[in-house]
C-alpha cells in the first residue's frame, strides 16, 4: 500500500525560481491538503480540496497556487520561490463526512531549500 | 483563532514508566481532538481521535481523555519503550469544518 506519495523528496532552488510538488493517493479519499512544517511552528495549511475540482486556501496561502488534477493527485506550485517557503511540504488526504471527520493520511514530505 | 499549547521542552522517560503528553486550548471547544505521531524525517501518522463527548479512548497501551471544562487534553503511553520515542501532535477539530489545526508537538525520549 502507497498511501500518499509526494514527489520529490528532496529539492535545492534559486530565489526566483519555480517548481511544482507532486501528490498522489491510493485511498480513493475526496479531501486532500497541503501543509508546510517549520521549526517551533506546526503543520500549517497552505492549500486544501474538500473534493475533486474544489480548491480552498488554509492560514498561508500566500506565494503557492495549487490544482487538483483529478481524485487521486494535487498538487503545489510555487511560482517564484523566496527564502521564506524553505520548508518542509506535507501533503495529506482524507475522507471529510458529515458527523465525524476521519484521521489524515500523510506523505512523508518535500523537503526544499530556497537560496 | 484556536490557539493549540503543547509542551514544546521534550519529555524524557525511563523504559517502563508511563509519558503523559499535554495539549492544551483555548478560544473555541473542538469537536474532535485526534493525536498523531511523527518520527524525524516522515509525515505524522494518526494515533487516535476522540469526540467532545467522549472522556476517554483507549488503544491498546495508548490513552487519551479529553476535559472540555479545563479544555485539555491528555495522551498516555503506558509501559513505555524506547521505540515510543517520537515527536506527538496533537489537532483540534472545530465541529463542521472538517480542518484541523494542529499544535507544534512535544518530543518523547524514552531511554533504555
Amino acid at each position: 500500500n502507497a498511501g500518499v506519495t509526494q514527489t520529490p523528496k528532496f529539492q535545492v532552488l534559486k530565489t526566483g525560481q519555480s517548481m511544482t510538488l507532486q501528490c498522489a493517493q491510493d485511498m480513493n479519499h475526496n479531501s486532500m491538503y497541503w501543509y508546510r512544517q517549520d521549526p517551533g511552528m506546526g503543520l500549517r495549511l497552505i492549500y486544501y480540496s474538500a473534493s475533486e475540482g474544489t480548491t480552498d486556501k488554509g492560514e498561508v496561502p500566500n506565494g503557492y497556487n495549487v490544482s487538483r488534477l483529478n481524485k487521486r493527485e494535487f498538487s503545489l506550485r510555487l511560482e517564484s520561490a523566496a527564502p521564506s517557503q524553505t520548508s518542509v511540504y506535507f501533503c495529506a488526504s482524507s475522507e471529510m463526512r458529515q458527523g465525524g471527520n476521519q484521521p489524515q493520511h500523510f506523505g512523508d514530505g518535500t523537503r526544499l531549500s530556497i537560496l | 483563532s484556536q490557539k493549540i499549547e503543547q509542551n514544546s521542552e521534550a519529555l524524557n522517560i525511563q523504559e517502563g514508566k508511563t509519558a503523559t503528553l499535554t495539549c492544551n486550548y483555548t478560544n473555541y471547544s473542538p469537536a474532535y481532538l485526534q493525536w498523531y505521531r511523527q518520527d524525524p524525517g516522515r509525515g505524522p501518522v494518526f494515533l487516535l481521535l476522540i469526540r467532545e463527548n467522549e472522556k476517554e479512548k483507549r488503544k491498546e497501551r495508548l490513552k487519551v481523555t479529553f476535559d472540555t471544562t479545563l479544555k485539555q487534553s491528555l495522551f498516555h503511553i503506558t509501559a513505555s519503550q524506547p521505540a515510543d520515542s517520537a515527536t506527538y501532535l496533537c489537532a483540534l477539530e472545530r465541529g463542521g469544518s472538517y480542518i484541523p489545526t494542529f499544535g507544534r508537538g512535544t518530543s518523547l525520549i524514552v531511554h533504555p
